[in-house]
């Protein structure tokens, strides 16, 4: 069974462009999560998917990032105008609907999305 | 709010050593405790988790102990091999919530 896959593993890009991430969760699993890990600093939260609906965005930092996951399969994020300080690690994780509130399945991550702004 | 210290790295060890790395953790209430790896060129994985106090979690030799007097979570391995170079993510998840709080991370390399 496939994992979780990210793509692109690296990309390069100039202050001020675009770039879109995409994530595909293992199939069957309803949640999915972006995280990122900042200059080598801890991983935080970023937002939660169940399906395509936004379940909770609050990690997301500012309003030049967006994240959709249309017909609730692959997630893209998009980053637009990019800047330096965006520059980390993009992990995107999913994990099935346990049934319970708040969810507690294991989550499988992927291998993450180097982003680097120049 | 949660918090999640783990020292610093790099760690660097020869094959056969003890590697310890240390955890703590500030949260309300009774959290759940893990310990993510990532290895070379893959995703993050769960390498072992404790749910309660007093509980202890292990897998691939790997064991930590849930100690809430000491609001800890350390990680230890008897004798490492060339295999367990990662880097090590300790994290918590409250009991009423999804969302996991990690560390900084810990690079650890382990040499032949």
């Amino acid at each position: 069974e496939a994992g979780v896959t990210q793509f692109p593993s690296h990309s390069v890009i100039e202050k001020g462009q675009t770039v879109t991430l995409r994530c595909d969760p293992i199939s069957g699993h309803d949640n999915l999560y972006w995280y990122r890990r900042v200059m080598g600093k801890e991983i935080k939260f970023l937002l939660h998917f169940v399906k395509e609906s936004k379940q909770d965005e609050s990690g997301m930092p500012n309003n030049r990032f967006l994240a959709e996951r249309t017909g609730g399969t692959y997630s893209t994020l998009k980053v637009q105008p990019a800047e330096l300080e965006d520059s980390g690690v993009y992990f995107c994780a999913s994990s099935l609907w346990t049934g319970t509130v708040p969810n507690t399945g294991e989550l499988f991550f992927g291998e993450g999305s180097r982003l680097t702004v120049l | 709010g949660n918090s999640v210290t783990q020292m610093e790295g790099p760690v660097t060890l020869s094959e056969e050593a003890f590697l310890t790395i240390n955890c703590t953790y500030t949260a309300t209430g009774y959290p759940s405790l893990f310990w993510y790896v990532q290895y070379p060129g893959e995703g993050l994985q769960l390498l072992l988790k404790a749910t309660k106090a007093d509980d202890k979690g292990s897998n691939k030799g790997f064991e930590a102990t849930y100690r809430k007097e000491t609001t800890s979570f350390h990680l230890e391995k008897g004798s490492v091999q060339v295999s367990d170079s990662a880097v090590y993510f300790c994290a918590l998840r409250r009991s009423n919530d999804y969302k996991l709080s990690f560390g900084a991370g810990t690079t650890v390399t382990v040499r032949a």
